[in-house]
């Protein structure tokens, strides 16, 4: 059972462009959503990460839109750059002491 | 940089080999978790460590097994390699923060089971 489903699995996105990515999760236990990013070769970054008594928040180019009621939360990267380009995964966990769940990835590529 | 350093980088074994994974935590974070992450998938938690104990484990069989030192490195064990435990072993090193704890990852070895 896949707790946490991430779309698109590929986004090609123009420099300067807006790229979307979509999380849905499952166990309303969750309370901590957290994004990672990896490059090739590379293990994941912790990009940004949001808990569910807000609805949205913003670092630099880096913005977590989150929908409680729906279960779903989104990062959303404004004024994408080429150096970008890497494989985005959404994460939960219960903050309590889980380990963290991943989607399955999305692997952004930004064209010039 | 996260702080946190694996060894080796890159392994080749053959099935029915044991293999020992080795990671460095950060500074100051008492907890460690090891995840394994196939090709084209995200990290899959096979367990976690805190204060040298096992506390958690994911759906991974007994032929995985850790410890964690008082140093707060670590080590993933692997008996009997199978072809399927070619992945990407990451190791995660976290802190708690307010009501979060915040891992962090390694940049992980790479097995190649043949």
């Amino acid at each position: 059972q896949q707790q946490v489903k991430q779309s698109p699995q590929s986004l090609i996105v123009q420099k300067g462009g807006i790229s979307i990515i979509n999380c849905a999760y499952e166990n309303t236990a969750f309370d901590y959503f957290p994004w990672y990013q990896q490059f090739p070769g590379k293990g994941p970054a912790l990009l940004i990460a949001i808990r569910p008594d807000v609805s949205e928040k913003k670092e630099g180019r880096f913005t977590i839109s989150f929908n409680k009621s729906a279960k779903q939360f989104s990062l959303h990267i404004m004024d994408s750059q080429p150096g970008d380009s890497a494989t985005y995964f959404c994460a939960a966990s219960n903050s309590g002491n889980t380990p963290l769940v991943f989607g399955k990835g999305t692997r952004l590529s930004v064209i010039a | 940089e996260t702080g946190v350093t694996q060894s080796p980088t890159h392994l080749i074994k053959t099935r029915g080999q044991q293999v020992t994974l080795r990671c460095s935590s950060q500074s100051g974070h008492n907890t460690v978790s090891w995840y394994q992450q196939a090709l084209g998938q995200g990290p899959q938690f096979i367990f976690q460590y805190y204060r040298e104990e096992e506390n958690g484990r994911g759906n991974f069989p007994p032929r995985f097994s850790g410890l964690q030192f008082p140093n707060y490195s670590s080590e993933l064990n692997v008996n009997a390699l199978e072809l399927d435990d070619s992945a990407l072993y990451l190791c995660a090193s976290s802190i708690d923060v307010g009501l979060a704890k915040l891992q962090y990852f390694g940049p992980g070895t790479r097995l190649t089971v043949t």
